[in-house]
């Protein structure tokens, strides 16, 4: 069974830094592309990045660029999202989502993350 | 504003049809697949349509997806109670992105 649990959420100010983490079990995660979803309150899904099985090839949202950094570690079936320069609109609850087919075929339960002073 | 324009909401009596559309444009729709999620109150979303229309395993053949040019349906028929939820459409963009539409909420009357 498919299993994705995000951790590191949690309350920071403005300008804060948060690292989040995704462990994955029950598929060979080195084979499969990842990524990061978000939902802030009350809102519609919002993609944020996207890394490939290697990392050789990574995307992030324009929302995103330049503060977050996605990686991953193969060895340990891991998933992170280095949030840096948080700003109150980055309040949302963070999924990380496998990408086995063309689509986000699997989700994690999600992290939320407060941005507030 | 969503790159992918969904209707805000639908609704219909059990046991009725319902479509949701998704429109985009050739950056996007137009030259991808198109996924379908669902999403019930309080919980993560699932995959209900990949590809434009294949379902993953388990999803009931209630559920069904098209696309044409740049535009995708998600059809549920034999509307359930327990179908009350978020639907969301996505697909990839040619700028290297990953846009989903707004959201549409189905109400079951």
């Amino acid at each position: 069974e498919v299993q994705l649990v995000e951790s590191g959420g949690g309350l920071v100010k403005p300008g804060g830094s948060l690292r989040l983490s995704c462990a994955a079990s029950g598929f060979t995660f080195s084979s499969y592309s990842m990524n990061w979803v978000r939902q802030a309150p009350g809102k519609g899904l919002e993609w944020v990045s996207s890394i490939s099985s290697s990392s050789s090839y990574i995307y992030y949202a324009d929302s995103v660029k330049g503060r977050f950094t996605i990686s991953r570690d193969n060895a340990k079936n891991s998933l992170y999202l280095q949030m840096n320069s948080l700003r109150a609109e980055d309040t949302a609850v963070y999924y990380c989502a496998t990408a086995v087919s063309s689509a986000f075929d699997y989700w994690g339960q999600g992290t939320l993350v407060t941005v507030s002073s | 504003q969503s790159v992918l324009t969904q209707p805000p909401s639908v609704s219909a009596a059990p046991g009725q049809k319902v479509t949701i559309s998704c429109s985009g444009s050739s950056s996007n729709i137009g030259n991808n697949y198109v996924s379908w999620y669902q999403q019930l109150p309080g919980t993560a979303p699932k995959l209900l349509i990949y590809e434009n229309n294949k379902r993953p395993s388990g999803i009931p053949d209630r559920f069904s997806g098209s696309k044409s040019g740049t535009s995708a349906t998600l059809g549920i028929t034999g509307l359930q109670t327990g179908d009350e939820a978020d639907y969301y459409c996505g697909t990839w963009d040619s700028s290297l992105s990953a846009p989903f539409g707004g959201g549409t909420k189905l109400t079951v009357l």
